[in-house]
């Protein structure tokens, strides 16, 4: 079974700034992708991110990063520029190709945008 | 983008009644849909896969006489919560997977309370 750990509960950054959100994951599978999603307080999902495993090239969505290093499983979430809007809770997901689409979902991350 | 609703969106019921959450995807058709189940700050914990015109697939520990889902058409699922009691309240979102592609989509969630 796959497991995936967020090591930081909660973190908070300037606005502006440049925070780096940290996950890791823990799979005997070669194909998966990787996903971060966002809950802001309205809870609904929202996908920040995704990253397919057999592409070496870390994905870039505006002003969201991935630094994914499948060697040693790990997959972190860059957000530069940070924005008040950014205030929310961020979940990385892993999915196997062979599993059903079912992702699973780390612990979750309360990232706190300050002015 | 693809859109998935929840109806109703907040639900107030009397311990011993049962109450339905449906989940709809409106531009697609899903031929997977998910159940999850989310407390108070904590990640989302998967429920069960349903798979459109077969039984759907309990996770460990999941009641599947209490919860009973439906996948009936390739559009809604529905989750009945039966019997409820406070311990059910929680935050119940669904996903459903787009047929012609690996892409899942959230709906925006149900807050079931119990009284």
């Amino acid at each position: 079974a796959q497991t995936v750990t967020q090591s930081q509960p909660e973190m908070s950054v300037q606005e502006a700034e440049t925070v780096t959100l940290s996950c890791t994951y823990d799979t005997s599978e070669n194909n998966y992708y990787l996903f971060w999603y966002k809950q802001p307080p309205s809870r609904q999902m929202i996908l920040v991110i995704r990253q397919e495993a057999y592409k070496q090239q870390n994905a870039t969505e505006n002003r969201f990063s991935v630094n994914f290093q499948k060697a040693a499983k790990s997959f972190s979430l860059k957000i530069s520029d940070s924005q008040l809007g950014d205030t929310a809770m961020y979940f990385c997901a892993f999915m196997s190709y062979n599993a059903g689409n079912m992702l699973t979902f780390g612990g979750g991350t309360r990232l706190m945008v300050k002015p | 983008g693809a859109v998935v609703s929840q109806h109703p969106s907040w639900v107030i019921c009397k311990s011993g009644t049962s109450v339905k959450i449906e989940c709809r995807s409106l531009d697609f058709q899903a031929t997977t849909m998910f159940w999850y189940r989310q407390f108070p700050k904590q990640s989302l914990m998967l429920m069960a896969t349903s798979n459109e015109g077969s039984k759907a697939t309990y996770e460990q520990g999941v009641e599947k006489d209490k919860f009973l889902i439906n996948h009936a058409s390739l559009t809604l699922s529905t989750l009945t919560v039966t019997s409820a009691h406070p311990e059910d309240s929680s935050f119940y979102i669904c996903s459903a997977r787009d047929g012609s592609t690996y892409e899942q989509y959230f709906g925006p969630g149900t807050r079931l309370t119990v009284t």
